[in-house]
């Protein structure tokens, strides 16, 4: 059974980059099968999706609404993917979830990490 | 993008009656919906996939129906551990994948 969990920076000074990993255990990240994505959730607030990579070929989806900021990587050797979000504000600010996909929905969640833009 | 709205924005109900959280997408999207839970601290978990079908580990008292644009989840008996936020989120037309606001389940 696959799980999750994410790791990084609680902390980020306002136009510096967000810098997250996913670590992938219960299964190979190199699957075929899967998609591996972030979620973020602002403070009291509802979900975003930020983007997802298919570790099979690389290919990035992002939302619109953030993709010229955002770059995402996997690294198959230690079974794990990233998320670089460039030029954050306090906007960015938010609890950020890593979650898998073979068919759309997400399943499983890490458990998510909270990430604060402060100087 | 595809809006998905969900209402109401807080439900008040009582351990053991019915629950009906209802969630509209702004275009059909088919049947490529699916529910979350969420709980305080805890990451979102996966009730509904394809917009009726329960996913792994999931008591029979959710269920989920629904096509289009018009889609609801129900809780046939709610039990404690049911009160959490239900979020729905679409996934025929991506990027982006959206979610609904959320409806919050409360106890009366």
């Amino acid at each position: 059974q696959l799980q999750l969990q994410e790791s990084g920076p609680g902390l980020v000074k306002p136009s510096e980059t967000l810098s997250l990993t996913c670590t992938v255990s219960g299964g190979s990240i190199s699957s075929g099968t899967y998609y591996w994505g972030w979620i973020r959730q602002s403070p009291g607030k509802g979900l975003e999706w930020i983007a997802s990579i298919y570790s099979y070929n690389g290919n990035t989806f992002s939302n619109p609404s953030i993709k010229s900021r955002v770059s995402m990587s996997v690294d198959s050797s230690k079974n794990q993917f990233s998320l670089r979000l460039r030029s954050v504000t306090a906007a960015d600010t938010a609890v950020y979830y890593c979650a898998t996909t073979t068919d759309n929905w997400f399943d499983p969640w890490g458990q998510g990490i909270l990430v604060t833009v402060s100087s | 993008e595809i809006v998905m709205t969900q209402s109401p924005g807080t439900l008040s109900v009582s351990p053991g009656e019915r629950a009906t959280l209802s969630c509209r997408a702004s275009q059909s999207i088919g049947s490529d919906l699916a529910w979350y839970q969420q709980k305080p601290g805890q990451a979102p978990r996966l009730l509904i996939y394809g917009a009726s079908f329960r996913a792994t580990g999931i008591p029979a008292r959710f269920s989920g129906s629904g096509s289009g644009t018009e889609f609801t989840l129900a809780i046939s008996s709610v039990q404690s551990e049911d009160f959490a936020v239900y979020y729905c989120q679409q996934y025929n037309n991506w990027p982006p994948y959206t979610f609904g606001q959320g409806t919050k389940l409360e106890i009366k």
